[in-house]
């Protein structure tokens, strides 16, 4: 157990819908990394979050967004889903800079 | 954004066998990092590395910080069924946020 956890773990929806996966952070982290799992992809970092603030973008489209609130918890906002955005969302926690993350169990997202 | 290049994509072995894989890229990273994904589960740390050079063990499992700083290998000695499993490797380079991953080394045992 990774002491990070993701809510809902599997989610269905249909295209052009909203959805909003959450996570809470090992006790203590103040850093939230979300990243996205595709089969053809691998694992690609979306968005960062430390103490409440955004530190960096990656490959993260318009259509999601995030936060981080201020009890840590994070949230990772899919909008205007795309049967290409079925994947695995998965939230990382850190509590420091040296790269060392710590993943949930993911949310599966499969958009019909 | 950089890639990182792991190899094996796949390998097929016997129980009892050691396994080596490995990871490249054309850039510089100051860490690496071994990640395991089991099925239905997030990745899991198995060691990181922080200087040129290093070697470090966990159990059976040995890896090393490529001197060139553009590598890392992970080796798994006498391996085992619950090895079974994708294998990452993970970079970080200086000034950048977020961790760049390789797509994985899928481990099959056969017994």
């Amino acid at each position: 157990d990774s002491g990070v956890t993701q809510t809902p773990k599997h989610l269905i929806t249909a295209t052009g819908q909203r959805v909003t996966l959450r996570c809470s952070p090992r006790s203590g982290d103040l850093s939230v990394y979300w990243y996205q799992q595709s089969l053809d992809q691998g694992l690609q970092f979306l968005i960062h979050y430390y103490n409440g603030e955004e530190r960096a973008k990656g490959n993260i489209l318009e259509r999601f967004s995030a936060q981080q609130f201020p009890d840590l918890h994070s949230e990772l906002n899919l909008s205007s889903l795309e049967l290409g955005d079925s994947a695995l969302y998965f939230c990382a926690s850190s509590g420091d800079y040296t790269g060392e993350l710590f993943f949930g169990e993911g949310s599966r997202l499969t958009v019909l | 954004g950089q890639q990182l290049n792991q190899s094996p994509q796949s390998m097929f072995i016997q129980e009892g066998e050691d396994v080596s894989m490995n990871c490249t890229s054309s850039s510089i990273f100051n860490t690496w990092l071994w990640y395991k994904q089991e099925p239905g589960e997030g990745p899991v740390l198995l060691i990181a590395l922080y200087k040129a050079g290093e070697l470090t063990s966990n159990g059976r499992l040995t890896a090393q910080f490529g001197i060139t700083r553009k590598d890392s290998f992970l080796n798994i000695s006498a391996s085992i069924p619950s090895d079974v499993g994708i294998y990452f490797c993970a970079g970080r380079q200086r000034g950048a946020d977020g961790l760049t991953f390789g797509k994985g080394t899928h481990l099959i045992i056969q017994p």
